[in-house]
């Protein structure tokens, strides 16, 4: 059964410690991508990665790191320098573009909402 | 970067119509999306249409892209209760294919 898989499904951190998130993929993707999503704001791109050993940078990714050092796995960490963490998190990929019907579709991971004490 | 824009909020009684609009600012895009969440999950692929396209229909769905004002709209016919859910319109940047652009999300309520 393939697909997308984000652990844990709640987290809570105390102020001040790094905490990583998990994603893996099944899918055979090669790419994969973070959004942060918070009320009423929509999605917003943190980090994503077209390659493995290969990252960018999206439009909000102080405070926040990621590796891509295997295909099925993109993990993000949120380091205390990010001032207001508590969101909900969600991963996803999407498929090499000769292989999508729809150009670059993005198959979502069921999310992590994180909160801060 | 790409602005896309949608309303926050839509209420409508089951098996009325909804409209949800969408504006977006690249007139570049190849793709626009729609994308449905329901409350505490990921985001599920509803439909797409390419941009030299007017109007695209998948049973209930219905999109129409007015590229001159850059503006996009989903219909669903007879609307059910189980249509309720955050629903995102979604653009690829012009020149990066990987890299999408969401709206804030349209949370449609269905009353019985």
């Amino acid at each position: 059964d393939g697909g997308i898989t984000q652990s844990p499904k709640y987290l809570f951190r105390k102020e001040g410690q790094n905490v990583t998130l998990s994603c893996e993929q099944n899918l055979n993707h090669d790419a994969m991508y973070w959004y942060r999503q918070d009320p009423g704001q929509g999605l917003r791109l943190i980090y994503y990665s077209q390659i493995v050993n290969d990252f960018q940078k999206g439009d909000i990714a102080e405070g926040y790191s990621v590796s891509r050092e295997k295909k099925e796995s993109f993990p993000l960490t949120v380091t205390s320098a990010q001032k207001n963490p508590t969101a909900f998190y969600l991963c996803a990929s999407s498929p090499p573009l000769q292989d999508s019907l729809v150009r670059n579709e993005q198959f979502f991971g069921p999310g992590t909402r994180l909160t801060v004490l | 970067g790409e602005d896309v824009e949608q309303s926050l909020f839509l209420s409508v009684r089951e098996g009325d119509s909804s409209v949800i609009n969408c504006t977006y600012t690249d007139s570049s895009s190849t793709y626009l999306y729609w994308y449905k969440q329901e409350p505490g999950a990921g985001l599920q692929l509803l439909t797409y249409i390419f941009s030299n396209m007017d109007m695209k229909q998948d049973q209930r769905l219905t999109v129409l892209l007015n590229k001159k004002d850059k503006h996009l709209s989903l219909r669903i016919a007879d609307t059910q209760t189980g249509d309720s859910a955050i629903y995102f319109c979604a653009e690829t940047g012009a020149y990066n294919f990987n890299k999408f652009y969401f709206g804030s999300g349209t949370k449609l309520n269905v009353k019985p």
